[in-house]
């Protein structure tokens, strides 16, 4: 049973560019949650999602950042216009549906706004 | 959720036990304490969580004081693959997000 697949591992955006950040979550699981970590910080909370509805976003910037969960395929956190203060670690979890306190992550998408 | 206090840092021998206390002084009854680590550049990983009894896994073990205001996760014979940030949360159970502090940055050396 494979594990959450985020990709890709690392990104490289020049400013003004777009970020699309992929995370397929663990099989049988349809809770999908996005995590940030800036440098040396702990992970914030950004967004909840079960499949085609956003269940929690109090975590997300109220502009430029948009997620999420379609019926079929990945989730996407999709960041307009970056800028330096972006740069992060971006990690996904998921959990399924009749244990959601138990969240699985993947390793991460490492952003980086030139 | 209850806000959790960890040491910044801790150095364990390996092969010794490696006890890490958290404080969640203004915990609520139906809050649970989970423990997840993060080793370096990895996502975090789900160690062990419980509600007021004593719980104990193929990683670690989880001792959660009576009154229910501190508990120590306790990795019985370290090992250098253990080496990493462990963060001490408290939430009720099946709500959404987790809130993550600054944990405490356990090293474990030869």
């Amino acid at each position: 049973n494979a594990g959450v697949m985020q990709n890709p591992r690392h990104l490289v955006r020049r400013r003004g560019q777009e970020a699309r950040l992929r995370c397929s979550p663990m099989k049988g699981h349809s809770h999908v949650y996005w995590y940030r970590q800036l440098p040396e910080e702990g992970l914030k909370f950004m967004v909840y999602l079960q499949k085609e509805n956003i269940i929690d976003e109090s975590g997300m910037p109220k502009e430029r950042f948009s997620a999420e969960f379609p019926k079929e395929g990945p989730s996407i956190l999709r960041i307009q216009q970056v800028v330096r203060g972006d740069s992060a670690a971006y990690f996904c979890a998921s959990s399924p549906l009749r244990a959601q306190n138990i969240q699985y992550f993947g390793a991460g998408t490492r952003l980086s706004v030139l | 959720d209850a806000k959790t206090t960890q040491p910044p840092s801790m150095d364990c021998a390996e092969g010794r036990a490696a006890n890490l206390p958290c404080n969640h002084s203004t915990i609520s009854g139906n809050e649970y304490v989970y423990w997840y680590r993060q080793i370096h550049s990895q996502g975090p990983q789900y160690i062990i969580h419980g509600l007021k009894n004593n719980e104990t896994n193929e990683m670690a073990s989880l001792i959660i004081t009576e009154d229910r205001k501190s508990s120590t996760l306790i990795l019985p014979h370290a090992t250098l693959r253990d080496t990493a940030v462990y963060y001490c949360i408290v939430r009720v159970e099946n709500t959404d997000k987790l809130i993550f502090g600054t944990g405490t940055r356990l090293q474990v050396f030869p």
